[in-house]
């Protein structure tokens, strides 16, 4: 039973239109993280969060804003989407004590 | 600024021989944990190990071990009797600062695309 899920899986998006990527988790961690990762590339960070109402930058948040209404959900929000914002995006759970996270299957975006 | 850099883009190995995948890191932080992860062809990320800055003693789990070079900053993955199943994209991870519930958060290197053939 997997305890970290993305919705939805696949996205096709036109540029300047809205995209909201969600993620739930079941680990009943208070941390939770979005990366994307581009070909070729490790992952980075965009935002994350220490648990509900809390939302933190990452390494590259332009672009992006994120939105934790409750432990279990987090979600990306891309308001004016571009096609540099193709890429996958990956959700991660993990315990306050910075231990392993737990990611997600991945959404793959594409903007046109 | 931290920073992970893994030189090797890619690796191959026969079946039953131990492979060895090479990462290094920058950090001025005294406490940081690096974590190594193994990304399976359909894109899921699955943790695999991870050492902690101040534990002198290489980590192991089953068959994965590392050899902490922490005056270095350089780490290795060691995965012993591979196997096809092994096969993937290798990422290094560093995490600062997990203390007090801080973040956790990690910064990936930039992958090691490993072939095990049998």
């Amino acid at each position: 039973e997997a305890a970290v899920t993305q919705s939805p899986r696949n996205k096709v998006a036109v540029t300047g239109g809205k995209v909201t990527l969600s993620c739930n988790q079941t680990n009943n961690h208070n941390n939770m993280y979005w990366y994307r990762q581009d070909t070729g590339h490790g992952l980075r960070l965009i935002h994350y969060s220490y648990g509900a109402g809390s939302t933190e930058k990452g390494d590259i948040p332009d672009g992006y804003k994120a939105s934790r209404p409750s432990q279990e959900n987090f979600s990306l929000i891309l308001e004016l989407a571009t096609p540099s914002q193709t890429s996958v995006y990956f959700c991660a759970s993990g315990g306050l004590g910075g231990g392993e996270q737990y990611f997600g299957p991945g959404t793959r975006l594409t903007v046109l | 600024a931290q920073r992970v850099t893994q030189v090797q883009p890619t690796g191959s190995s026969q079946w039953g021989e131990e492979v060895t995948l090479d990462c290094s890191y920058e950090t001025s932080e005294y406490f940081y944990r690096i974590f190594w992860y193994r990304q399976l062809f359909s894109g899921e990320m699955v943790f695999l190990i991870y050492q902690p800055s101040f534990d002198t003693q290489n980590q192991r789990s089953g068959r994965y071990s590392v050899v902490f070079q922490k005056s270095f900053k350089s780490i290795s993955l060691v995965i012993s009797a591979s196997q096809p199943e092994d096969s993937g994209t290798y990422f290094c991870a560093l995490s600062e600062r997990w203390t007090g519930g801080l973040s956790g958060k990690l910064t990936f290197g930039e992958g090691t695309q490993v072939t095990v053939i049998s």
